[in-house]
């Protein structure tokens, strides 16, 4: 167990919905970051926030927006959703927001979200 | 930005034998390379890390090396067993826009490790 908790662990939804994935870092952790992980691809980094700041931006849909609450657990919001979305939605946090000694980077268990 | 190739994408080695995986970066300014361990379905596990100031690093049968000048970094596993049959992430530490190394990994396509006993 990574410690990073994330909601719901199974999502089917139709095309044209919107849904709300949800983030519990780590106890301490700062930063939390969210990873697309489509069937067969790898790990695109979506977006990052620290401290409840948005910190760095990936590869992220205009269609997909994310925040960072006060105690600190993150929502990634997916809306008008496509047939091509579907896929494992990977939440990651960490103690620090730089790369730099110590940044150990932790993933929780995923989102499925399959688009039908 | 940060931008990493990953070689090769699938390897198959036999019970006992050496594993090696290799991967290339983009931007000098990274300056750390974690390496995951991805089971079927499953999270991503760290299992190794090595920054910037360290050319090797080991931990059992497992080892990372770091060449920066060539900006390219490896992964070697050794008396691989079929446990160790998973897909594999290199990663490196994404530049910020105001200098230095960035939270965020930029990965990897995965290298798919299969062990034969």
């Amino acid at each position: 167990d990574s410690g990073v908790t994330q909601t719901p662990k199974h999502l089917i939804t139709a095309t044209g919905q919107r849904v709300t994935l949800r983030c519990s870092p780590r106890s301490g952790d700062l930063s939390v970051y969210w990873y697309q992980q489509s069937l067969d691809q790898g790990l695109q980094f979506l977006i990052q926030y620290y401290n409840g700041e948005e910190r760095a931006k990936g590869n992220i849909l205009e269609r997909f927006s994310a925040q960072q609450f006060p105690d600190l657990h993150s929502e990634l919001n997916l809306s008008s959703l496509e047939l091509g979305d579907s896929a494992l939605y990977f939440c990651a946090s960490s103690v620090e927001a730089s790369g730099t000694s110590g940044n150990t980077i932790y993933f929780g268990e995923g989102s499925w979200l399959t688009v039908v | 930005g940060e931008n990493v190739e990953q070689h090769p994408s699938t390897l198959s080695v036999q019970e006992g034998d050496s594993a090696v995986i290799k991967c290339t970066y983009s931007d000098s300014a990274s300056n750390y390379f974690p390496w995951y361990k991805q089971e079927l379905g499953k999270r991503p596990q760290l299992i190794i890390d090595i920054r910037s100031n360290v050319g090797e690093k080991k931990d059992q049968r497992i080892a990372v090396t770091l060449n920066k000048t060539a900006k390219h970094f490896s992964l070697h596993i050794t008396e691989t067993q079929p446990e160790d049959s998973a897909v594999y992430f290199c990663a490196a530490s994404s530049s910020s826009r105001y200098g230095g190394s960035q939270g965020n990994l930029i990965f990897g396509k995965g290298t798919k490790l299969s062990v034969k006993p």
